[in-house]
């Protein structure tokens, strides 16, 4: 069974608004990490956020990491048509696994 | 380009034939790993490899599935006697830099079973 999970299972959006997705997921992690997936393709890494950190900045990505909740958020600010596709969390539980939830498809309408 | 090369991109075949998928690394990586995802889902974790060492394997990978990385830098993905539920996008990733704790994936292979 997959660790994550990802909440909203789809999300439409505007140009230029802002995209929240929040993943929870079941067991004690190493680090969390966010994928993104145009249709067809191979997944792609944006960002990892570690265990002891709580948010991290990639460019128009914020990550937000809550352990005691056992959940995360990803916000892409000022979003852009290049921007659908489907996002996955990863959790790293140390045990040179990754598991990834189920993801939340993102369509940004020009 | 994430370093990874993946064939067959498709392959569509009927059910019980086997199929053999392969993963090319373009560099050195000491892990390996193959997901697979079907439509909808995310992938879902099948084995992973350290050089040639095979160090873990899902329950999902069945007897009918085999997967080798002889030399420690390419490796194969064998489903014997397909069934219309192997259908499916399989994975390949590469783990990056040891602190990075990131995963590079490639395109993907994805098999049909008719």
């Amino acid at each position: 069974s997959q660790q994550g999970e990802e909440d909203p299972q789809a999300l439409s959006i505007q140009e230029g608004e802002n995209a929240t997705m929040n993943c929870s997921y079941k067991t004690s992690i190493n680090n969390l990490q966010w994928y993104r997936q145009n249709s067809g393709r191979g997944l792609v890494h944006l960002i990892l956020i570690r265990s002891n950190e709580r948010e991290k900045h990639s460019g128009r990505l914020r990550v937000t990491l809550d352990t005691s909740k056992k959940s995360s958020s990803l916000l892409i600010t000022a979003s852009r048509a290049a921007d659908t596709a489907s996002y996955f969390c990863a959790t790293d539980a140390g045990g040179n696994q990754f598991y990834f939830g189920t993801g939340t498809s993102l369509t940004v309408i020009p | 380009d994430t370093g990874v090369s993946q064939n067959p991109r498709h392959k569509i075949t009927k059910r019980g034939q086997n199929v053999t998928f392969r993963c090319d690394p373009i560099s050195e990586h000491n892990r390996l790993y193959w997901y697979r995802q079907t439509l909808g889902q995310g992938p879902e974790f099948l084995t992973y490899f350290q050089n040639e060492a095979q160090l873990e394997k899902s329950r999902l990978l069945s007897d009918r599935f085999s997967a080798e990385r002889p030399k420690g830098s390419f490796s194969t993905l064998e489903i014997q006697r397909t069934e219309q539920g192997d259908s499916a996008m399989y994975l390949c990733a590469l783990s990056g830099p040891p602190a990075s704790g990131e995963l590079f994936f490639g395109e993907g292979s994805r098999l049909t079973v008719l």
